[in-house]
């Protein structure tokens, strides 16, 4: 079946413009993380959604991060105000609800922002 | 606060050469390590995890409280092992829950 989906896949904008990506989960995935990666870094985590629970929004940098997520379904990451330091692979993830599996995280192919 | 540690950003072997890639963790709490691994223009994926105690594509990791670590071994490398491995450790004791990454290690497998 379909894997996490994210798009767009490569993004530039300029300093100062706000900037929304996009994560379609695998369906019936109840949980959903959003990582990002900068160039020669491990991946950070930034937020993550359970079923009706509160988000998790511990890593989210600043402020000017925020997510959203719709149901079970798709998840939007913005970012206001975009910086030159918000450059990253931003990666989205989806994990199922079987008890046995939960652990696990598929990943999307990530968004490629670039803040010039 | 959770550290997941790679100490090798590089690392290279011959075919056929046994191979371990280095993780050292810290947490306070119970640990849930996996490798996760990147092939060239693939997602990332999960390897494997500690609980399942399996050897996937030939790789094994043992959690190892004492000494905090899950290196990831390989008896017998192949070239198509070349890849970026992460290590990462799952916390807060839920079946769900955020991945705190190591930096990765670059394998290259030499024919």
């Amino acid at each position: 079946g379909a894997g996490v989906s994210q798009s767009p896949s490569n993004k530039v904008t300029e300093k100062g413009k706000d900037v929304e990506l996009r994560c379609d989960p695998i369906s019936g995935h109840t949980a959903l993380y959003w990582y990002r990666q900068r160039l020669g870094q491990g991946l950070e985590f930034l937020i993550y959604f359970q079923g009706n629970s509160a988000p998790d929004k511990s890593g989210l940098p600043s402020d000017r991060f925020s997510a959203e997520r719709t149901g079970e379904s798709v998840s939007t990451l913005t970012i206001q105000r975009t910086q030159q330091e918000d450059s990253a692979v931003y990666l989205c993830a989806s994990s199922p609800w079987m008890e046995s599996q939960r652990d696990i995280q598929y990943f999307g192919a990530g968004t490629r922002l670039s803040v010039l | 606060a959770q550290r997941v540690t790679q100490p090798e950003k590089l690392l290279s072997v011959f075919k056929g050469a046994p191979v371990e890639l280095k993780c050292n963790y810290s947490y306070s709490g119970s640990p849930e390590l996996f490798w996760y691994v990147q092939y060239s223009r693939q997602r990332l994926q999960l390897l494997l995890r500690h609980i399942s105690r399996e050897s996937i594509k030939g790789f094994t990791a043992d959690l190892n409280k004492g000494e905090t670590s899950f290196h990831l071994k390989k008896p017998f490398a192949q070239e198509e092992d070349s890849a970026m491995y992460y290590c990462a450790l799952k916390t807060g004791g839920t079946s769900y829950g955020k991945l705190t990454f190591g930096q990765g290690t670059i394998l290259t497998v030499h024919p």
